[in-house]
């Protein structure tokens, strides 16, 4: 069945600091992926997505490429901010299934 | 602002009260979800309503009875529940069930059961 799988964390950075956030997937076909981001207190917010191969999705300095040879969609961040402290969500849809999350992966950035 | 609105933000409850957790999407959105969060556990769909018709049902204890008068509101009630069952609930919603990933949540219900 499709699942998705990312890093374990927590993951602790200095501010300015470059991040990655693994994240694989197991699809058949072509699924859509999304990366959510959850800050403390609040609910889920979609940060970014894609929907093809290749594509690259970005949004406040953070992207993430498609990359259906790794079947991979690591998030990125060249300089990470004390207010990115939260935890992130890799996710996938194929075609009109359920989406389905990873399990979060708490972020931590120190001053 | 999302445009999910759940109240109240936090519950507490014994285990033979009977509460009621309501969210209000303002998106014109027709799908709505439940989806409970507990710590270091994955996120798990409760229920799903699309146009108000209850569409999934991840074999949820019936203590939690969800309800969808319409497209804009859902409802969890609750009663006789658990101690594990205190986490945090989070309602979404969608312009299409499920397909289009892109699902705005409000900020969730944290529910405490003594």
């Amino acid at each position: 069945g499709n699942s998705v799988t990312q890093m374990e964390g927590p993951v602790t950075l200095s501010e300015e600091a470059f991040l990655t956030i693994n994240c694989t997937y197991t699809a058949t076909g072509y699924p859509s992926l999304f990366w959510y981001v959850q800050y403390p207190g609040e609910g889920l917010q979609l940060l970014l997505k894609a929907t093809k191969a290749d594509d690259k999705g970005s949004n406040k300095g953070f992207e993430a490429t498609y990359r259906k040879e790794t079947t991979s969609f690591h998030l990125e961040k060249g300089s990470v901010q004390v207010s990115d402290s939260a935890v992130y969500f890799c996710a996938l849809v194929r075609g009109n299934d359920k989406i389905i999350f990873g399990k979060g992966t708490r972020l931590h950035i120190l001053p | 602002e999302t445009g999910v609105t759940q109240t109240p933000r936090h519950l507490v409850m014994g285990m033979t009260n009977k509460k009621s957790l309501k969210c209000e999407q303002h998106l014109g959105h027709n799908a709505m979800y439940w989806y409970k969060q507990s710590a270091k556990k994955p996120l798990e769909l409760m229920f799903v309503y699309n146009f108000k018709e209850q569409t999934e049902n991840n074999s949820v204890p019936s203590r939690f009875s969800p309800e969808c008068p319409n497209s804009s509101h859902l409802f969890l009630h609750l009663h006789t529940l658990q101690p594990e069952d205190s986490a945090l609930y989070l309602c979404a919603s969608s312009q299409l069930i499920q397909g289009a990933g892109e699902l705005f949540f409000g900020e969730g219900s944290r529910l405490t059961v003594l």
